[in-house]
């Protein structure tokens, strides 16, 4: 079975500041590791995947998450916040490419000016 | 890229009714499709699986008579919540999955918000 812990269900930063949202996984295979945003009232936008190919993935507006197979960790990042980032956010993981997909409990990310 | 539409977006009914939510792949063909089910300040919650042509699949705990699933087409599914109480009053997101053979990507729709009175 597949899951996802995300540290942290609210992290709060200034604007300009490095932005580090954790996600931890337990898969019995490799896995496929999804991070989603989602604004107020609204559905779930993808950011990023990693599906076995480089372990530094690049996402929309400026994210990126780094897969570590020795940390089981799929962190993500932002060098510098903006406003517009404030939302939540959720890790999700799949075992396989045609398994559903398991969401982690997701972290309100607040952005101060 | 693929879209995913919902309708209506939000919807306000009174205890007792019914509700249809309609959640359509705009461009292209869905084998399955995903109903979540998500309450404030939480993560979604898998309600059940829907393959194009075949009964839907619920997860443990949801009460498959009262959340009515079709996969009618490779395009559209529908929930239908059946004597809708306050307790049923959510926000309900659907995600299309691309076909076999396509990206198995999925993607999600803009959500429901359900309100019973």
């Amino acid at each position: 079975a597949q899951s996802v812990t995300q540290l942290g269900s609210h992290v709060s930063v200034s604007e300009g500041a490095l932005v580090l949202l954790r996600c931890n996984y337990s898969s019995s295979v490799p896995p496929y590791l999804f991070w989603y945003v989602q604004y107020p009232n609204q559905g779930l936008q993808l950011l990023l995947k990693y599906t076995s190919a480089a372990t530094l993935v690049k996402g929309i507006n400026g994210f990126e998450a780094e897969f570590k197979k020795s940390e089981t960790s799929f962190h993500l990042t932002k060098p510098s916040a903006h406003m517009s980032d404030a939302a939540e956010y959720f890790c999700a993981v799949r075992a396989t490419s045609g398994s559903r997909l398991t969401f982690g409990e997701g972290t309100q990310l607040t952005v101060n000016p | 890229g693929a879209v995913v539409s919902q309708h209506p977006s939000w919807v306000i009914c009174k205890s007792g009714t019914s509700v249809k939510i309609e959640c359509r792949s705009l461009d292209f063909q869905a084998t399955t499709m995903f109903w979540y089910r998500q309450f404030p300040k939480q993560s979604l919650m898998l309600m059940a699986t829907s393959n194009e042509g075949s009964k839907a699949t619920y997860e443990q705990g949801v009460e498959k008579d009262k959340f009515l699933i079709n996969h009618a087409s490779l395009t559209l599914s529908t929930l239908t919540v059946t004597s809708a109480h306050p307790e049923d009053s959510s926000f309900y997101i659907c995600s299309a999955r691309d076909r076999p053979g396509g990206s198995y990507e999925q993607y999600f729709g803009p959500g429901t918000r359900l309100t019973v009175t």
